[in-house]
């Protein structure tokens, strides 16, 4: 069974990197059928996309985010990986990772991260 | 990018009711490429439908989803206490991919 799980510092300083990793567990990242999201939440508001990695490391990200987002993989590590730069308190959200392409399936549990000093 | 509006914004039903949920999209969703989720409170969203009216997997056949172009419906046809929960529509047969704002639905 496919599992997904997030992690990282649950705490950024504002105009600070926020990186998290997704653990990917029960299957391998480097399928080809397959791409790797990261979907975020304010809290208490509705879902915002901010990008997907594939197999072969080729990104699509969210216009609104995409001069602060990068998205990688580390393949044998079975892990992908988000930056968002220069982060403000509009930032704070629960990040999700999943599994794409028809629809995400499964999510990860989340993991909440807030900017503040 | 393609805008997808949700209504009503919440439904207030009782056990055994039927619950229509609406999706409209500011552009045709190719493919339809159409996804639902229910996230309940302080859980991931879990996936509902795809491509507009496949369930995924071990989902029960009370969900059902119909539509195509611009016009999507989630349909829960006899309501129970724990379908409790905001459920959200998302194309993603365009980048961006968008989610709607959600619909809440609330058991009486």
């Amino acid at each position: 069974q496919l599992q997904l799980q997030e992690s990282g510092p649950g705490l950024v300083q504002p105009s600070e990197t926020l990186s998290l990793a997704c653990t990917v567990s029960g299957g391998s990242i480097s399928t080809r059928s397959h791409y790797w999201g990261w979907i975020r939440q304010p809290p208490g508001k509705g879902l915002e996309w901010i990008g997907n990695i594939y197999y072969n490391g080729s990104t699509y990200y969210n216009p609104s985010l995409d001069s602060r987002v990068t998205i990688s993989l580390h393949t044998a590590k079975n892990q992908f990986f988000l930056k968002l730069r220069s982060v403000t308190a509009a930032d704070t959200a629960i990040y999700y990772c999943a599994r794409g392409p028809q629809g995400f399936d499964p999510w990860g549990q989340g993991t909440l991260v807030t900017v503040s000093s | 990018e393609s805008v997808l509006t949700q209504s009503p914004g919440t439904l207030s039903l009782s056990p055994g009711e039927r619950a229509t949920l609406s999706c409209r999209a500011s552009q045709s969703v190719s493919s339809n490429s159409l996804a639902w989720y229910q996230q309940r409170p302080g859980r991931a969203p879990r996936l509902l439908i795809y491509g507009a009216s496949s369930r995924a997997t071990g989902i029960p056949d009370r969900f059902s989803g119909s539509g195509s172009g611009t016009d999507f419906t989630l349909t829960i046809s006899s309501l129970e206490a724990a379908d409790s929960a905001v459920y959200y529509c998302q194309q993603y047969g365009i980048s961006p991919l968008t989610f709607g704002g959600g619909t809440k639905v609330e058991i009486k």
